[in-house]
C-alpha cells in the first residue's frame, strides 16, 4: 500500500520563528492532506493538496504539493503557541483509505 | 452538536476482558473508520465500512470486531483484551474521498 516518511519527527521552535514538515514517497501520490491534533485532541483536517505544484494558504501557514506530486510541505511563519500540536500528512489509496505520516511534533516556546 | 461522537471516553479494564466501544455520526456521510493511535503517536487504519459494508480490513487479530448496524453507527467490540491493546481508539467518517472527521477517541488502558 501507499507509504509516506514524515521529517522531522519532532521540532521544538521560539515563539515567532518558522516551522517546516515534509512529507515524502517514493510513488505518484493522486492527493495528500494534512491533519493537526492538539495534545490530547483528536486529529484536525487541515486541508487537501491533488494537483501538481499546488500552493495553498491559510493564514500562517502555507501547504505546497511538489511537482511530482511525490512530496508535499507544510510550512508555519512566525509560530505561536496555538500551533503547538502533531502535524500528519495523510495520502489517499484504494477504498478511501487514508495512510498517515507518522507525524511532526511541534513544541513552541514563548 | 457533536459531528462523531464516541463512548467511552476512558476504559479500564483487565486483560481477558471483553469490551465495546461506540461511535456514531450525524454527517450523513457513508463511510467510517476505526484507527488505533499508540503510545508513539502513529495512526493505523484498522477498518472501514462504506454503506455498512466492510471495505477495509488491516491486518488486525480476530479478536477485534466492528459492527454496522446502520451508516451512522460503527461500534468495536474487543475479545480477550491483552496489555498491547493498551491505545487510543478513534473513530472517523468521510464522504467519498474527502476530508475525514475524527471522534474525540477513546482512550483504553489493559491491566
Amino acid at each position: 500500500g501507499q507509504q509516506v516518511m514524515q521529517i522531522p519527527q519532532y521540532q521544538h521552535v521560539q515563539e515567532g520563528e518558522d516551522f517546516t514538515t515534509y512529507c515524502n514517497s517514493s510513488t505518484t501520490l493522486s492527493n495528500i492532506q494534512w491533519y493537526k491534533q492538539r495534545p490530547g485532541g483528536h486529529p484536525v483536517f487541515l486541508i487537501q493538496l491533488v494537483k501538481s505544484g499546488e500552493v495553498k494558504k491559510q493564514k500562517r501557514l502555507t501547504f505546497q504539493f511538489g511537482e511530482a506530486k511525490k512530496n508535499s510541505s507544510l510550512h508555519i511563519t512566525a509560530t505561536q503557541t496555538t500551533d503547538v500540536g502533531t502535524y500528519f500528512c495523510a495520502v489517499g489509496g484504494s477504498n478511501y483509505k487514508l495512510t498517515f505520516g507518522k507525524g511532526t511534533l511541534l513544541t513552541v516556546n514563548p | 452538536d457533536t459531528a462523531v461522537s464516541q463512548t467511552p471516553k476512558y476504559l479500564v479494564t483487565q486483560m481477558g476482558n471483553d469490551k465495546s466501544i461506540k461511535c456514531e455520526q450525524n454527517l450523513g456521510h457513508d463511510t467510517m473508520y476505526w484507527y488505533k493511535q499508540d503510545s508513539k503517536k502513529f495512526l493505523k487504519i484498522m477498518f472501514s465500512y462504506n454503506n455498512k459494508e466492510l471495505i477495509i480490513n488491516e491486518t488486525v487479530p480476530n479478536r477485534f470486531s466492528p459492527k454496522s448496524p446502520d451508516k451512522a453507527h460503527l461500534n468495536l467490540h474487543i475479545n480477550s483484551l491483552e496489555l498491547g491493546d493498551s491505545a487510543v481508539y478513534f473513530c472517523a467518517s468521510s464522504q467519498v474521498t474527502g476530508e475525514q472527521f475524527f471522534g474525540p477517541g477513546t482512550r483504553l488502558t489493559v491491566l
